[in-house]
């Protein structure tokens, strides 16, 4: 039930195209759902982060749709481009104290 | 501001060692959160200290422990080291707590990459 599964593990895109990485859990106590992008040599950086009263958040190219009621979220990348390319991680959690529960990630690949 | 620091960057051990890694988190945070990040199980949380105490723990066995100074410096150690303690072990610091509110947000150090063989 603490899981966040996340898909596809791998991804590649065409530049200018849209990349799409979806995530589900399970716990409805979660109330708070932040992404992550890692570069090699990096560690992780908070990319844009949303809470479920909301359906959508967009920040620049990053949007994330959430849909409580099916229990998944989604980062949409638009106009992919080569610097996007990264491990992206979902992410949830449980009140301000409660630890972050990640996803297994997602290596990104965007085609020059 | 500087950075999430964290000390050494590659560790190269043998089974049955010990190992001690450092984290020096952003000036004026006092949360310090520990990660284990491998490819099979991606990143997984090992604790969070604040203000010197263990506050969080993941389900991790004994043999990984930490401790936080008064400066809000942390370190983690694991004893008896085993093939599968090879991964990166990073370190996040955030303003007091883990998430949910902005002051919140974790600012990870780029990882101790530990090989054990």
């Amino acid at each position: 039930q603490q899981q966040v599964k996340q898909s596809p593990q791998s991804l590649i895109v065409q530049k200018g195209g849209i990349s799409i990485i979806n995530c589900a859990y399970e716990n409805t106590a979660f109330d708070y759902f932040p992404w992550y992008q890692q570069f090699p040599g990096k560690g992780p950086a908070l990319l844009i982060a949303i809470r479920p009263d909301v359906s959508e958040k967009k920040e620049g190219r990053f949007t994330i749709s959430f849909n409580k009621s099916a229990k998944q979220f989604s980062l949409h990348i638009m106009d992919s481009q080569p610097g996007d390319s990264a491990t992206y991680f979902c992410a949830a959690s449980i009140g301000r104290d409660d630890k972050i529960i990640f996803g297994k990630g997602t290596r990104l690949h965007i085609l020059p | 501001k500087a950075g999430v620091t964290q000390t050494p960057r590659y560790l190269i051990k043998t089974r049955g060692q010990q190992v001690t890694l450092s984290c020096s988190p952003i000036s004026g945070h006092r949360s310090v959160s520990w990660y284990q990040q491998t490819p099979g199980q991606g990143l997984q949380f090992l604790f969070e200290y604040f203000s010197e105490t263990q506050r969080n723990k993941g389900n991790f066995p004994g043999r990984f422990s930490g401790r936080q100074f008064s400066n809000s410096r942390s370190e983690m150690n694991v004893s008896t080291l085993e093939l599968g303690d090879s991964a990166l072990y990073l370190c996040a610091s955030s303003l007091e707590g883990l998430a949910g509110l902005a002051k919140n947000i974790q600012y990870f150090g780029a990882g101790t990459r530990l090989s054990v063989l």
